[in-house]
């Protein structure tokens, strides 16, 4: 089947440092990846659109000055939360829908933490 | 806005039970409903329903979708302890397959 990657697979970073995670489809092209954020014990909550070769689109709410997602080839999207603070520690989990399916294969996620 | 309600958010069964677990939704330009099973990580990918009345079903996990009363049920029969995880619902609405989750059902089956 298709598979996902995240990298890093968690990471710990002081406030005020910026942290950039990787999402790479393995076996096939993806001109769309999703990026997700999960607190505990809550759902996944879309965070933004990666379209390869232009811009992201966020949802509402979503600062994308903070959050800054970087498309640059049809199997690797990364996403990097600058300035990064306590209250950004999260489960960051990116997805990719493979080819026209509707069906997404999402990564094994990145739990970052903030001290 | 898109909306996806799962019920019930909690549920603790013995092995051997039969649950069902419920999801409603309201979106705009319906595509496709998906069950997901959570466990410490991903999500993984149970079941994808575009069509009403037509059980999909992989072993003990069945699933239907109704599309006028906008809603999907996923059962599960004989629960064993491996199925204890959280259960998300998710719809695919408007473009570009975007997905709206719920909240997710947090199933805990005991020995």
């Amino acid at each position: 089947g298709a598979v996902v990657s995240q990298h890093p697979s968690w990471v710990i970073c002081k406030s005020g440092t910026s942290v950039k995670i990787e999402c790479r489809s393995l076996d096939f092209q993806a001109t769309t990846m999703f990026w997700y954020r999960q607190f505990p014990k809550q759902s996944l909550m879309l965070m933004a659109t990666s379209n390869e070769g232009s811009k992201a689109t966020y949802e509402q709410g979503v600062e994308k000055d903070k959050f800054l997602i970087n498309h640059a080839s049809l199997t690797l999207s990364t996403l990097t939360v600058t300035s990064a603070h306590p209250e950004d520690s999260s489960f960051y989990i990116c997805s990719a829908p493979k080819g026209g399916a509707v069906e997404q294969y999402f990564g094994p996620g990145t739990r970052l933490t903030v001290t | 806005e898109d909306k996806v309600v799962q019920s019930p958010l909690s549920l603790v069964v013995h092995e051997g039970d039969t649950v069902t677990l419920n999801c409603s939704y309201e979106v705009t330009n319906f595509r496709s409903l998906l069950w997901y099973k959570q466990e410490k990580k991903a999500p993984t990918f149970l079941f994808m329903l575009t069509s009403s009345g037509i059980e999909k079903k992989s072993g003990r996990l069945s699933s239907i979708l109704d599309k006028k009363e906008l809603f999907s049920i996923l059962n599960i029969t004989a629960t064993q302890t491996g199925d204890s995880a959280v259960y998300l619902c998710a719809v695919e609405g408007g473009s570009n397959y975007k997905l709206t989750f719920g909240k997710g059902t947090l199933l805990t089956v005991n020995p």
